[in-house]
């Protein structure tokens, strides 16, 4: 059971270029979430879904996008790439609403120089 | 709405002695509390989770936590440090009502033989 998987793991991207974050998770969550961590600070929630079809925007939406046209794959896409955009970015999934955990992926650090 | 404050970004002890680390929370309605850690490199875990019914909890590797109500704390304990669990470690809280989880800014726990 291969659980939450990110591609790419390391990228290093130029001011301006385009990316997706790949992420897929094969436990039937209804619920995926993208965090990005910078260092010393806690997880900040990008984009969440709670459903095929379904997103919202998080704490820190811009500059990126997202798109859930299945149960499994939830993609991050950055559009013009800013070193702000320098992160770790974590992709997550849970089985529901409240007081379901949340399983994580092994994250993709990314600089954008 | 709802935040975390953890108190104390780095923490160090010797081996054998307790690890505390602290939590505290603050949510409009009644919270489910998460403590989370990660290894270098890798994505979160979950430790323990508080939901309903009794206040002290027990997770993973000897951990728990107890939750205080009236002092907005669900704070990280653990008898006795082992070098394995030196990592960082995440208090995190969602809402009843909310998908959505707030983590803290992370405690970075060192432990010295």
């Amino acid at each position: 059971n291969a659980g939450v998987t990110q591609t790419p793991k390391f990228r290093i991207l130029k001011i301006g270029q385009s990316m997706t974050l790949q992420c897929t998770q094969d436990m039937n969550h209804n619920y995926m979430y993208w965090y990005r961590q910078d260092p010393g600070m806690g997880l900040k929630l990008i984009y969440y879904s709670v459903g095929a079809g379904i997103t919202d925007k998080g704490e820190v939406p811009n500059g990126y996008n997202v798109s859930r046209s299945t149960t499994e794959d939830f993609p991050l896409r950055l559009e013009l790439a800013a070193p702000s955009q320098t992160s770790v970015y974590f992709c997550a999934s849970s089985q529901g609403w409240g007081n379901e955990k949340l399983f994580f992926g092994s994250g993709t650090q990314l600089s954008v120089l | 709405a709802q935040s975390v404050t953890q108190l104390g970004s780095h923490v160090s002890v010797s081996e054998g002695a307790l690890v505390l680390l602290r939590c505290n929370y603050s949510s409009s309605v009644p919270p489910y509390l998460f403590w989370y850690v990660q290894y270098p490199n890798q994505g979160l875990q979950l430790l323990l989770k508080y939901t309903t019914g009794a206040t002290l909890v027990k997770g993973i590797n000897g951990f728990e936590a107890e939750f205080k109500k009236s002092e907005t704390s669900f704070h990280l304990t653990k008898p006795s440090a082992h070098m394995s669990d030196a990592a960082e470690y995440f208090c995190a809280v969602r809402g009843t009502n909310a998908g959505k989880s707030t983590f803290g800014d992370g405690t970075t726990l060192t432990v010295k033989p």
